[in-house]
Protein backbone atom coordinates (compact mmCIF):
# COMPACT_ATOMS: atom_id res chain seq x y z
CA UNK A 1 0.00 0.00 0.00
CA UNK A 2 1.11 3.53 -0.36
CA UNK A 3 0.84 5.48 2.24
CA UNK A 4 3.04 6.98 5.27
CA UNK A 5 3.80 5.05 7.84
CA UNK A 6 4.92 5.45 11.12
CA UNK A 7 5.81 3.31 14.11
CA UNK A 8 5.23 2.73 16.42
CA UNK A 9 1.49 3.62 16.76
CA UNK A 10 1.55 3.47 20.73
CA UNK A 11 4.49 4.60 23.14
CA UNK A 12 4.23 4.68 26.77
CA UNK A 13 7.51 5.33 28.99
CA UNK A 14 8.79 6.94 32.30
CA UNK A 15 10.55 10.77 32.07
CA UNK A 16 14.08 10.73 31.80
CA UNK A 17 13.58 8.01 28.57
CA UNK A 18 15.22 8.56 25.17
CA UNK A 19 12.59 7.46 22.71
CA UNK A 20 12.61 7.47 18.78
CA UNK A 21 9.56 7.47 16.85
CA UNK A 22 9.98 6.30 12.55
CA UNK A 23 7.98 7.40 9.78
CA UNK A 24 8.35 6.70 6.15
CA UNK A 25 6.44 7.29 3.03
CA UNK A 26 6.47 5.46 -0.17
CA UNK A 27 4.54 8.26 -2.21
CA UNK A 28 8.18 9.38 -3.52
CA UNK A 29 7.56 12.91 -2.19
CA UNK A 30 10.16 15.23 -1.50
CA UNK A 31 9.30 16.88 1.57
CA UNK A 32 8.37 15.63 4.98
CA UNK A 33 7.15 16.71 8.62
CA UNK A 34 6.31 16.32 11.89
CA UNK A 35 3.20 17.37 13.90
CA UNK A 36 2.25 17.48 17.17
CA UNK A 37 -1.30 17.60 18.13
CA UNK A 38 -1.52 18.19 21.83
CA UNK A 39 -4.11 17.65 24.31
CA UNK A 40 -6.28 20.76 22.99
CA UNK A 41 -6.38 19.08 19.93
CA UNK A 42 -4.05 21.80 18.26
CA UNK A 43 -1.66 20.49 15.46
CA UNK A 44 1.71 22.59 15.62
CA UNK A 45 4.30 21.96 12.90
CA UNK A 46 7.79 21.14 14.78
CA UNK A 47 10.06 20.37 11.63
CA UNK A 48 10.12 19.57 7.82
CA UNK A 49 12.62 18.32 5.72
CA UNK A 50 12.94 18.56 1.90
CA UNK A 51 15.46 16.02 0.16
CA UNK A 52 17.00 15.75 3.01
CA UNK A 53 17.15 19.10 4.05
CA UNK A 54 16.05 20.56 7.49
CA UNK A 55 13.77 23.60 6.09
CA UNK A 56 11.29 24.44 8.75
CA UNK A 57 12.26 23.92 12.57
CA UNK A 58 10.06 25.79 14.59
CA UNK A 59 10.28 26.69 18.25
CA UNK A 60 10.84 23.06 20.03
CA UNK A 61 12.88 21.71 22.71
CA UNK A 62 16.71 20.55 21.73
CA UNK A 63 15.94 17.92 22.98
CA UNK A 64 13.91 16.81 19.96
CA UNK A 65 16.10 16.10 16.90
CA UNK A 66 14.97 14.90 13.17
CA UNK A 67 17.00 12.75 11.43
CA UNK A 68 16.32 12.04 7.47
CA UNK A 69 18.30 9.56 6.47
CA UNK A 70 16.75 9.55 2.88
CA UNK A 71 14.04 11.31 1.22
CA UNK A 72 11.17 8.60 1.81
CA UNK A 73 12.26 8.24 5.85
CA UNK A 74 11.93 11.00 9.15
CA UNK A 75 12.87 10.23 12.15
CA UNK A 76 12.43 11.96 15.27
CA UNK A 77 14.09 11.43 18.65
CA UNK A 78 13.46 12.58 22.14
CA UNK A 79 15.86 12.79 24.92
CA UNK A 80 14.97 13.19 28.41
CA UNK A 81 11.36 13.03 27.95
CA UNK A 82 9.31 14.82 29.81
CA UNK A 83 5.47 14.51 31.31
CA UNK A 84 4.66 17.51 28.89
CA UNK A 85 5.93 15.72 25.87
CA UNK A 86 2.09 13.66 26.11
CA UNK A 87 0.72 14.17 22.87
CA UNK A 88 -0.27 12.61 19.66
CA UNK A 89 2.55 12.98 16.97
CA UNK A 90 1.98 13.26 13.45
CA UNK A 91 4.38 12.36 10.44
CA UNK A 92 3.25 13.40 6.88
CA UNK A 93 4.41 14.19 3.28
CA UNK A 94 3.62 16.04 0.49
CA UNK A 95 5.21 16.45 -3.04
CA UNK A 96 4.62 19.94 -2.87
CA UNK A 97 3.25 22.62 -0.86
CA UNK A 98 -0.22 23.26 -3.15
CA UNK A 99 -0.99 19.47 -2.97
CA UNK A 100 -1.63 19.46 1.00
CA UNK A 101 0.11 16.31 3.29
CA UNK A 102 -0.66 12.61 2.57
CA UNK A 103 -0.77 12.14 7.40
CA UNK A 104 0.14 9.18 9.22
CA UNK A 105 -1.96 7.52 11.44
CA UNK A 106 0.16 8.85 14.62
CA UNK A 107 1.83 8.01 17.45
CA UNK A 108 0.35 7.95 21.07
CA UNK A 109 3.09 9.14 22.73
CA UNK A 110 2.39 8.78 27.28
CA UNK A 111 5.02 9.78 29.24
CA UNK A 112 4.72 8.70 33.23
CA UNK B 1 -1.15 33.60 19.19
CA UNK B 2 -3.31 31.40 16.90
CA UNK B 3 -3.70 32.30 13.45
CA UNK B 4 -6.30 29.88 12.05
CA UNK B 5 -9.42 29.62 14.54
CA UNK B 6 -12.61 27.14 14.09
CA UNK B 7 -14.71 28.84 16.96
CA UNK B 8 -17.32 26.07 16.58
CA UNK B 9 -15.72 22.77 18.49
CA UNK B 10 -18.50 20.97 17.28
CA UNK B 11 -21.57 20.45 14.48
CA UNK B 12 -24.46 18.53 14.39
CA UNK B 13 -26.70 18.06 11.15
CA UNK B 14 -29.09 16.05 9.97
CA UNK B 15 -28.28 13.34 6.86
CA UNK B 16 -28.97 15.05 3.81
CA UNK B 17 -29.17 18.56 4.86
CA UNK B 18 -26.23 20.58 4.45
CA UNK B 19 -23.20 21.18 6.85
CA UNK B 20 -21.28 24.49 6.62
CA UNK B 21 -17.82 24.49 8.55
CA UNK B 22 -16.25 27.73 9.27
CA UNK B 23 -12.87 29.06 9.69
CA UNK B 24 -11.50 32.33 10.33
CA UNK B 25 -7.44 33.30 9.77
CA UNK B 26 -6.20 36.91 10.95
CA UNK B 27 -2.72 36.70 8.69
CA UNK B 28 -3.36 38.52 5.45
CA UNK B 29 -0.07 36.36 3.97
CA UNK B 30 -2.02 33.60 3.96
CA UNK B 31 -2.27 32.26 0.29
CA UNK B 32 -3.06 28.67 0.38
CA UNK B 33 -5.75 27.09 2.29
CA UNK B 34 -6.58 23.38 2.59
CA UNK B 35 -9.42 20.93 4.51
CA UNK B 36 -9.08 18.12 6.11
CA UNK B 37 -11.18 15.17 7.40
CA UNK B 38 -10.12 13.08 10.61
CA UNK B 39 -11.35 10.25 12.16
CA UNK B 40 -10.14 8.62 15.64
CA UNK B 41 -7.17 7.25 15.25
CA UNK B 42 -6.25 7.77 12.12
CA UNK B 43 -3.98 10.48 10.77
CA UNK B 44 -6.21 13.69 9.21
CA UNK B 45 -6.79 13.20 5.24
CA UNK B 46 -7.04 15.92 2.99
CA UNK B 47 -10.38 16.60 1.64
CA UNK B 48 -10.06 19.86 -0.85
CA UNK B 49 -8.11 23.39 -1.57
CA UNK B 50 -7.67 26.70 -2.42
CA UNK B 51 -5.70 29.17 -3.42
CA UNK B 52 -6.49 33.33 -2.96
CA UNK B 53 -6.85 33.94 -6.23
CA UNK B 54 -10.15 32.18 -6.60
CA UNK B 55 -12.83 32.25 -4.36
CA UNK B 56 -14.81 28.98 -4.58
CA UNK B 57 -13.53 25.30 -5.18
CA UNK B 58 -15.50 22.69 -6.07
CA UNK B 59 -15.33 18.90 -5.25
CA UNK B 60 -18.45 16.89 -5.84
CA UNK B 61 -20.68 17.44 -2.54
CA UNK B 62 -17.49 19.47 -0.85
CA UNK B 63 -16.90 23.39 -1.61
CA UNK B 64 -15.00 25.55 -0.21
CA UNK B 65 -15.48 29.54 -0.22
CA UNK B 66 -12.88 32.10 1.22
CA UNK B 67 -13.88 35.59 1.35
CA UNK B 68 -10.10 37.61 1.60
CA UNK B 69 -11.52 40.51 3.04
CA UNK B 70 -13.13 38.79 5.93
CA UNK B 71 -10.46 36.55 6.52
CA UNK B 72 -12.36 33.74 6.27
CA UNK B 73 -13.17 30.10 4.80
CA UNK B 74 -15.87 27.93 5.00
CA UNK B 75 -16.14 24.39 3.80
CA UNK B 76 -20.09 23.31 2.58
CA UNK B 77 -21.33 19.83 2.51
CA UNK B 78 -24.14 18.77 0.62
CA UNK B 79 -25.59 16.66 1.07
CA UNK B 80 -24.41 15.44 4.43
CA UNK B 81 -24.23 11.71 4.72
CA UNK B 82 -22.91 9.57 8.06
CA UNK B 83 -19.85 8.62 6.98
CA UNK B 84 -19.28 12.10 7.07
CA UNK B 85 -19.00 12.18 10.45
CA UNK B 86 -15.49 13.05 11.35
CA UNK B 87 -12.99 16.22 12.75
CA UNK B 88 -12.36 18.66 9.71
CA UNK B 89 -9.75 20.85 10.03
CA UNK B 90 -8.69 23.87 8.14
CA UNK B 91 -5.06 24.58 7.51
CA UNK B 92 -3.30 27.96 5.67
CA UNK B 93 0.03 28.39 4.50
CA UNK B 94 1.59 32.21 3.25
CA UNK B 95 4.05 30.54 0.15
CA UNK B 96 5.67 27.93 1.99
CA UNK B 97 5.65 24.47 2.81
CA UNK B 98 4.23 25.34 6.33
CA UNK B 99 0.48 25.17 7.18
CA UNK B 100 -0.58 26.01 10.10
CA UNK B 101 -4.07 24.30 11.54
CA UNK B 102 -7.23 25.23 13.02
CA UNK B 103 -8.25 23.54 15.99
CA UNK B 104 -10.95 21.18 14.02
CA UNK B 105 -14.69 21.12 14.02
CA UNK B 106 -16.33 17.80 15.06
CA UNK B 107 -19.53 17.13 12.92
CA UNK B 108 -21.80 14.86 13.53
CA UNK B 109 -24.18 13.71 10.55
CA UNK B 110 -27.56 12.24 12.39
CA UNK B 111 -29.00 9.23 10.56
Amino acid sequence: DTAVSQTPKYLVTQMGNDKSIKCEQNLGHDTMYWYKQDSKKFLKIMFSYNNKELIINETVPNRFSPKSPDKAHLNLHINSLELGDSAVYFCASSPLRDYGYTFGSGTRLTVV
Amino acid sequence: DQQVKQNSPSLSVQEGRISILNCDYTNSMFDYFLWYKKYPAEGPTFLISISSIKDKNEDGRFTVFLNKSAKHLSLHIVPSQPGDSAVYFCAASEGTYKYIFGTGTRLKVLA
